[in-house]
């Protein structure tokens, strides 16, 4: 069976502070994906990076990065200098045969 | 520009009530989904279809129907509408690479379904 757990539900941080989202997963295959969705408040939801299990190299785009370890079977988001416009909800997403299988997310909250 | 298109983007229904909810996307993407959002529950798969032809359960396909109508449409249909399907609606779609749904998701802006 495959299984994504964000366990933390909602995090609040001020502004400017660093704040990791952790992502843990569950599958059998060793072939799988791995991606990150943005939902800011607004409702549409917006595809952040995509990681494949064969590729545990972390990478990093502006202010985001990811830490992929497959030995602890986690794929965790790190935003960097957290801004307001970073307040939204964050879902980690696990792909098998053509479906995917979501987290429950992580509203993050950034204050000013 | 459009990407996927989500119609309506509101409804309130009544118990009893039958309705379709419809999906068109623009990007020749083989794959579309369907998925309902409810607090605290992230998304979960109602129905999927992996290509053109084909439909499939998905987590919670119970109480829906869908077809594929052509490679853009995908639509999702509420014979007997219940209040335990108050939910955001989502439709999604994705390029198809092989059998791993490798490719990232692309959503519509969803529908928020009220059943009284």
């Amino acid at each position: 069976a495959q299984k994504v757990t964000q366990a933390q539900t909602e995090i609040s941080v001020v502004e400017k502070e660093d704040v990791t989202l952790d992502c843990v997963y569950e599958t059998r295959d060793t072939t799988y994906y791995l991606f990150w969705y943005k939902q800011p408040p607004s409702g549409e939801l917006v595809f952040l990076i995509r990681r494949n299990s064969f590729d545990e190299q972390n990478e990093i785009s502006g202010r985001y990065s990811w830490n992929f370890q497959k030995s602890t079977s986690s794929f965790n988001f790190t935003i960097t200098a957290s801004q307001v416009v970073d307040s939204a909800v964050y879902f980690c997403a696990l792909s098998g045969t053509y479906k995917y299988i979501f987290g429950t997310g992580t509203r993050l909250k950034v204050l000013a | 520009n459009a990407g996927v298109t989500q119609t309506p983007k509101f409804q309130v229904l009544k118990t009893g009530q039958s309705m379709t909810l419809q999906c068109a996307q623009d990007m020749n993407h083989n794959s579309m989904y369907w998925y309902r959002q409810d607090p605290g529950m992230g998304l979960r798969l109602i129905y999927y279809s992996a290509s053109e032809g084909t439909t499939d359960k998905g987590e919670v396909p119970n109480g829906y129907n869908v077809s594929r109508l052509n490679k853009r449409e995908f639509s999702l249909r509420l014979e007997s509408a219940a209040p335990s399907q108050t939910s955001v609606y989502f439709c999604a779609s994705s390029g198809f690479g092989t059998t791993y749904s490798n490719q990232p998701q692309h959503f519509g802006d969803g529908t928020r379904l009220s059943i009284l």
